[in-house]
């Protein structure tokens, strides 16, 4: 299996809702990311996680949690959004380097509308 | 910085016409450079690569060149075809794992 797939494709969520996007690969990656991507922009990143520790958070409004629940899957969970949060978010998964980076590989994405 | 700047942001070619989009950036420790592309709808995906220690990579009809001295690096397609049509993006790696991307070039190719 060669790909990061995500569900659902698309949600649409209110304002005082609570949802999560899930993310799962196959690949034994053990680096995997979440992306916001906005109409005709590129992808953002928001966390990383290594061997299921989060290693990198840009700054990210705590509204967005994520979690790593083990080595093949990564979560993203959404409480209280605001409409400005509406967005693709991209899951991607890597292998680790040590010395080198590695291609990432993407899923299909999440395209959340926030009412 | 951690900033990536990619040209041009919309490029149009008739098919079997030649496309470049370039990209420059600042942080002189980036040592990874990948391109993206991203059909409609649909997610990026890996097209080429090259790292710091390479000068030019070439696959079929897209090549990249990397320029380290003037942190510059282009993406080269031949012979386009009207399914290269979609968004490029640039990328450069600013840290371990942390993967910045260009603003994107829109190509369009016409039969």
């Amino acid at each position: 299996d060669t790909e990061v797939t995500q569900t659902p494709k698309h949600l649409v969520m209110g304002m005082t809702n609570k949802k999560s996007l899930k993310c799962e690969q196959h690949m034994g990656h053990r680096a995997m990311y979440w992306y916001k991507q906005k109409a005709k922009k590129p992808p953002e990143l928001m966390f990383v996680y290594s061997y299921e520790k989060l290693s990198i958070n840009e700054s990210v409004p705590s509204r967005f949690s994520p979690e790593c629940p083990n080595s093949s899957l990564l979560n993203l969970h959404l409480h209280a959004l605001q409409p400005e949060d509406s967005a693709l978010y991209l899951c991607a998964s890597s292998q680790h380097g040590q010395s080198s980076y590695n291609e990432q590989f993407f899923g299909p994405g999440t395209r959340l509308t926030v009412l | 910085g951690e900033n990536v700047e990619q040209h041009p942001s919309t490029l149009s070619v008739q098919e079997g016409d030649s496309a470049v989009i370039k990209c420059t950036y600042s942080d002189s420790a980036s040592n990874y450079f990948p391109w993206y592309k991203q059909e409609l709808g649909k997610r990026p995906q890996l097209i080429i690569d090259i790292r710091s220690n390479v000068g030019e990579k070439k696959d079929q009809r897209i090549a990249v060149t990397l320029n380290k001295t003037a942190k510059h690096f282009s993406l080269h397609i031949t012979e386009t075809q009207p399914e290269d049509s979609a968004v490029y993006f640039c990328g450069m790696n600013t840290g371990f794992q942390k993967l910045v991307f260009g603003t994107g070039t829109r190509l369009l190719v016409s039969p």
